[in-house]
């Protein structure tokens, strides 16, 4: 059974028109992660949410956000897509912040 | 110098053979993940160590927090173990972030 779901699998997006990538997961985990993995590279975190709480890395640019309506679902808004945003998004839930991370099978976003 | 360092980059073996991959890492850890990855797919997180030795099938994992060191085995290795294989360090003074290393990857042929 799935346990973190990304949707779409695959997004294709303009240069510059918002995109938005959502992340559910059936854990009742407490924390949820957004990464970007780019190609051969390792994930880079983006931010986090601890509950309601949100977390964002030091170096993650002003045109990512994210929003957690519900403890279920979490999503990443890209406002204006650059062709360097291109990646593997990947979504990952953790019970506690100590806790191991279950990762959802990404998003692979393309910038045209 | 990475903070979570794998050997080898590259591993190719037969079928059969028993695999080692091996994790350095330099800062306090309070856990250790070891991560799976296959080509343009997302993660499996295979096991998260804080001490001694895990075993899920043919996987086996083991870390020696004195030697700042872990080791992810595969015994009977298979061509569907093929796959890049990712430690990752829960640090101490890190809240959530994992810090990762490059990764290894695998390919087991026929």
């Amino acid at each position: 059974d799935a346990m973190v779901i990304q949707n779409p699998r695959y997004q294709v997006t303009q240069f510059g028109k918002p995109v938005t990538l959502s992340c559910s997961q059936t854990l009742n985990h407490n924390v949820m992660y957004w990464y970007q993995q780019k190609s051969s590279q390792a994930p880079k975190l983006l931010f986090h949410y601890y509950d309601k709480d949100f977390n964002n890395e030091a170096d993650t640019p002003d045109n990512f956000q994210s929003r957690r309506p519900n403890t279920s679902f979490c999503f990443l808004d890209i406002r204006s897509p650059g062709l360097g945003d291109a990646a593997m998004y990947l979504c990952a839930t953790s019970r506690d912040r100590w806790n191991k991370q279950f990762f959802g099978p990404g998003t692979r976003l393309t910038v045209l | 110098k990475n903070e979570v360092e794998q050997s080898p980059q590259n591993l190719t073996a037969q079928e059969g053979e028993f695999i080692t991959i091996n994790c350095s890492y330099s800062v306090g850890i309070s856990a250790l993940h070891w991560l799976q990855q296959h080509p343009g797919g997302g993660i499996v997180s295979l096991f998260m160590l804080s001490s001694g030795k895990k075993k899920h099938g043919r996987l086996i994992a083991t870390i020696n927090i004195q030697e700042k060191h872990s080791s992810l085995h595969i015994t009977a290795s298979h061509p569907r173990d093929s796959a890049v294989y990712i430690c990752a360090v829960l640090s101490e003074t890190s809240g959530s972030r994992l810090t990762f290393g490059e990764g290894t990857q695998l390919t087991v042929n026929p």
